[in-house]
């Protein structure tokens, strides 16, 4: 089972900047990974697949990147809404799919 | 617009089984050749991935949870279902449905489900 890393667990980060947000894979994932928001009290949205492609109606404040087992999620310009909890997931060698343990991004 | 929505019981005892069905609305659970998925989620922890249902009609589960979980669909219904047997207290989680087999993409609100006697 590939092992999805997320760090930091918490990043507190004012409104209007940026964070950068960083999932680690146990063994290549080529690019296969997704990026998901929790906000409190939802359920999870698909942010950005493929590693760096956003899922429809997602803004482009939202980006991607990372091949093999380093991947990063930068969010520029903060918004309120932004302020929720982000999963990583990949989906390489299946099964099982495996989720990072999250990161909050708190103001 | 593709929506989901989880229903079933939210109180099951130990040692029995949890059903849980998701209505697909806005699109035909057949078209499309979508693949249906199932997830979970303790409460204050992670998202643990339980299984998927392709348009094929194969089933995919997670190896942890193997012995105990079918996930079926029913095209007349427009609805695809899952069911978890021998629950424990570790299986009280949100357990979400969604559309997807390797991105999930959207999401149902969520169903909580609470294994106590």
């Amino acid at each position: 089972e590939i092992v999805m890393t997320q760090s930091p667990a918490t990043l507190s980060v004012s409104p209007g900047e940026s964070a950068t947000l960083s999932c680690r894979a146990s063994q290549s994932i080529s690019s296969n990974l997704a990026w998901y928001q929790q906000r409190p009290g939802q359920a999870p949205r698909l942010l950005i697949y493929d590693a760096s492609a956003r899922a429809t109606g997602i803004p482009a404040r939202f980006s991607g990147s990372g091949s093999g087992t380093d991947f990063t999620l930068t969010i520029s310009s903060l918004q309120s809404d932004d302020f929720a909890v982000y999963f990583c997931q990949h989906y390489n060698n299946w099964p099982p799919w495996t989720f990072g343990q999250g990161t909050k991004v708190e103001i | 617009q593709l929506q989901l929505q989880e229903s079933g019981s939210g109180l099951v005892k130990p040692s029995q089984t949890l059903s849980i069905t998701c209505a697909v609305s806005g699109a035909s659970i057949s078209s499309g050749g979508h693949s249906w998925s199932w997830i979970r989620q303790p409460p204050g922890k992670g998202l643990e991935w339980i299984g998927c249902i392709q348009h094929s009609g194969s089933t995919y589960y997670n190896p942890s949870l193997k012995s105990r979980v079918t996930i079926s669909v029913d095209r007349s219904k427009n609805q695809f279902s899952l069911k978890l047997r021998s629950l424990a207290a570790a299986d009280t989680a949100v357990y979400y449905c969604a559309r997807g087999v390797r991105r999930f993409d959207p999401w149902g609100q969520g169903i909580l489900v609470t294994v106590s006697s």
